[in-house]
């Protein structure tokens, strides 16, 4: 079973509130994602690290930024939020190139209400 | 980038039959994963199979990484096999995943 745990599960907040997403885990992964997902719709890569100090701009356009301080923490943090960033936010961790292959593990996601 | 195609997009199943779901991708991969998510959200790694025929109870998956697709076989299909199952593939080992748009399956009692 995975350990990788994000909070808040469930949110709704108002339009021009600051908010974050945290997640962490506490497996050693050097790689951690977050992707967007609607309802019933595919993932999107919204921002990606590699290791500390190290984060990247995704697939997906995001107003989201993320920061990479600690190995087993990837907070997402929206500045003002608004309700087109009504969305599930879900993060994930992986160990990268190993024999057993770059398995990727998520946490159980953040639902996210902006009205 | 690469483009990941998954069908059927819907799947309705009687309890304790078979099916089969497939995921087509445009390019090589070294990494590709199938994964279910539940009714709640969560994702749940099924199968790491870039390559070869993996099996894990009552699913199975096979993947043919010359002629670009890959097939996950699930048999005697249980209502909590419900969910949507999603195929994501990566161009290297320890690359990023793209998704594919998954395959809503309904598994009646």
């Amino acid at each position: 079973e995975a350990d990788i745990y994000q909070t808040p599960r469930y949110l709704v907040i108002g339009t021009g509130k600051k908010i974050t997403l945290e997640c962490s885990q506490t497996m050693g992964h050097d790689k951690m994602y977050w992707y967007q997902q609607d309802p019933g719709m595919e993932l999107h890569l919204i921002h990606y690290s590699y290791g500390v100090n190290s984060t990247e701009k995704g697939d997906l356009s995001s107003e989201s930024t993320v920061s990479r301080i600690r190995t087993e923490h990837f907070p997402l943090t929206l500045e003002s939020a608004r309700p087109s960033h009504t969305s599930q936010y879900l993060c994930a961790s992986s160990i990268g190139q190993t024999t057993s292959g770059n398995t990727i593990y998520f946490g159980e996601g953040s639902w996210l209400t902006v009205v | 980038g690469i483009q990941v195609e998954q069908s059927p997009p819907d799947l309705i199943l009687q309890e304790g039959a078979n099916s089969t779901l497939r995921c087509n991708f445009s390019d090589s991969v070294n990494n590709l994963q199938w994964f279910h998510q539940n009714p709640w959200g969560q994702l749940i790694n099924l199968f790491y199979i870039p390559s070869g025929t993996k099996q894990n109870g009552r699913l199975s998956a096979t993947t043919v990484a010359t002629e670009r697709y890959s097939l996950l076989y699930i048999s005697s299909s249980q209502t909590t096999d419900s969910g949507v199952y999603f195929c994501a593939v990566g161009e290297t080992s320890g690359s990023r995943l793209t998704f594919g748009e998954g395959t809503q399956l309904t598994v009646n009692p």
